[in-house]
Formats: structure tokens, sequence, C-alpha cells
């Protein structure tokens, strides 16, 4: 069965330096993979998707890869910011959206 | 534009009893869903309308169902709550279904359950 991980339930960085979260899939080739952000009480929001044909997307300081060789995806934000502190949630499209279990990201002052 | 809204935002249900989450959205789309997310877990796909007067199951549609009842409003129903259903429900919604469309959805605010 389709299985998607994501890196460590949580990761702790400085503020200012760039977060690196990952996105791992088996045994399915996704015409596309989507990020979302989940502030805690709140649904997920979406911030960027990108397509198998796609190596590289940018959205302001996110920056999202995407290696079908490797089934994987990762997603970087760069000067990150207290602000940025959420869990982010990688999803593929299996008939509809599956979700992975999310990385919780603390950026410290 | 208040996009997707859900009630009630908190439930407390003794086991057994019956209890129907509403959703709604003003966004005119055509697809909507209802996730249940756990720890650890992630999210979780339970029931999916493609369009109004249709819905399909997902990947957990065991002990509910849900009813499209117009364009805008599709609602999740626990007849008979376990404590196993315990978890935070999300609606969804995008303007066509995501499977044969690059769709994203747009999310409510959830519905945190606890069955007792």
């Amino acid at each position: 069965s389709q299985k998607i991980e994501q890196n460590s339930e949580a990761l702790n960085i400085q503020e200012g330096k760039t977060a690196t979260l990952t996105c791992n899939y088996t045994n399915y080739s996704p015409a596309y993979l989507q990020w979302y952000r989940q502030d805690p009480g709140r649904g997920p929001v979406f911030l960027l998707l990108i397509r198998e044909n796609e190596k590289e997307k940018r959205k302001e300081r996110l920056k999202v890869t995407f290696d079908t060789t490797l089934k994987q995806s990762l997603f970087h934000i760069t000067a990150s910011q207290p602000a940025d502190s959420a869990t982010y949630l990688c999803a593929l499209a299996l008939g509809q959206l599956t979700f992975g279990s999310g990385t919780q990201l603390t950026v410290l002052p | 534009n208040a996009g997707v809204t859900q009630t009630p935002k908190f439930q407390v249900l003794k086991t057994g009893q019956s209890m129907t989450l509403q959703c709604a959205q003003d966004m005119n789309h055509n697809s909507m869903y209802w996730y249940r997310q756990d720890p650890g877990m992630g999210l979780r796909l339970i029931y999916y309308s493609a369009s109004e007067g249709t819905t399909d199951k997902g990947e957990v549609p065991n002990g509910y169902n849900v009813s499209r009842l117009n364009k805008r409003e599709f609602s999740l129903r626990l007849e008979s709550a376990a404590p196993s259903q315990t978890s935070v429900y999300f609606c969804a919604s995008s303007p066509q279904v995501v499977v044969q469309a690059n769709e994203k959805l747009f999310f409510g605010s959830g519905t945190q359950l606890s069955v007792l």
C-alpha cells in the first residue's frame, strides 16, 4: 500500500536559518505533490503544488523540489522566522489527496 | 467571504450517541470532503462528494454516513459513536474533484470530537 513519510515529528531551527523538510513516498508515481501549513487549532492551508515534470518551484521564501526517481520532495523555508513555526504537511494525489502525518517546525528567536 | 464553515467546533458524546457535523462552503466549489486527523496518523479521508448528488467512500468510511444536501453543504453523521471516533474532523472543498485536476483543498477550522 502507499506510504507517505515525513521526516521527524519535530524540527527546531534558529531564526534566519534555512529549514528543510522531507517527504518520501513509496509504491506510487503521483502526477503532483502539494504542501500545506497547519497552525494549532486550525485547518491546513495550501502553500505550493509541484508537478512531476517540474524539478523545483518557488514562492517567496519557500522552495519545493520533486525528485520522482528518489520518490522524494524537499520543502525549504529560507531566512526562517518565528512566524514560520507550524506543522507542514505534504500530500499526494492518490485518487484523492493523501496526506503525510506532518513535520512540526519551531523557529527559535 | 467565510470559505469553509464547520459546526460545532467542539463536541463531547457518550458511546452510542449520534450526531451530525455540519459543513458549508461559499466558494461555489463542486467537490467536498470529510477528513479526520489523529496524532501521528495524518489526515485520513472519510468520504467525499465529487459533485452535488454524488458521494463516495474514502479510506476510513466505517461508522460514518454523509449527505450532500446541496452544492454548499456536506454533512457527516455518526450514527452510534464509539471511542475510536474521538478525533478532529475537517471538512474541505475544491473547485473540481482532486483526482481529475490539480486541485488544492480549502479546509474548515475543524471539529474536535470526544467520545467517552
